[in-house]
């Protein structure tokens, strides 16, 4: 059975504190990317990797870290440099380089992180 | 960068009609736009992918519209269904590949 899974769903940090939110896909898809999306608002990309070991920043990579060591995991670290922190974070994988964003992404079920 | 307007109130149509929403962007063409439906607490499903160079899309109920002109997409569902309320998401790329989500239309079809 084909998909990405995200965990926890939901995590609660206390201030200060960092954070990370997995990632995997089992889609053997080279592209992932790192969603926040906020009530009212369209998804806004964090980071984004097409490729092993390369990761590139999005519009709002402030506070946030990745990595990106084997194809089918990208987790994402929220550190404590992040000011506003709580948010749904989506994480989404696509196929191959050739096909960039043009082509469909499929998404995780998301992380809902509340800051305490 | 490119801006992304979706109707931000809710469309409430009667089961059996036809529900059309509207994605309406700002800068250049985009090579392609995607409509995505996403639930409550979920992630977004993909939809439908249509080129710049295609005037219209057709998936069984669902019917996408791409105007370059009018720098408009229309995404219409026909005998809509209350299993079809969900958000709807349009999502254009911009320069440098990346894509760019509209905040997206809530669609509730009432039995």
């Amino acid at each position: 059975d084909g998909g990405i899974t995200q965990s926890p769903k939901y995590l609660f940090r206390k201030e200060g504190q960092n954070v990370t939110l997995s990632c995997e896909q089992n889609l053997n898809h080279d592209a992932m990317y790192w969603y926040r999306q906020d009530p009212g608002q369209g998804l806004r990309l964090i980071y984004y990797s097409q490729i092993v070991n390369d990761f590139q920043k999005g519009d709002i990579a402030e506070g946030y870290s990745v990595s990106r060591e084997k194809k089918e995991s990208f987790p994402l670290t929220v550190t404590s440099a992040q000011k506003n922190p709580t948010a749904f974070y989506l994480c989404a994988s696509s196929p191959g380089l050739a096909g960039g964003f043009a082509v469909e992404q499929f998404f995780g079920p998301g992380t809902r992180l509340t800051v305490l | 960068s490119q801006k992304i307007e979706q109707n931000s109130e809710a469309l409430n149509i009667q089961e059996g009609k036809t529900a059309t929403l509207t994605c309406n962007y700002t800068n250049y063409s985009p090579a392609y736009l995607q409509w995505y439906r996403q639930d409550p607490g979920r992630g977004p499903v993909f939809l439908l992918l249509i080129r710049e160079n295609e005037k219209e899309k057709r998936k069984e109920r669902l019917k996408v519209t791409f105007d370059t002109t009018l720098k408009q997409s229309l995404f219409h569902i026909t005998a809509s269904q209350p299993a079809d309320s969900a958000t709807y998401l349009c999502a254009l790329i911009e320069y440098g590949n990346k894509l760019v989500f509209g905040a997206g239309t809530i669609l509730r079809v009432k039995s």
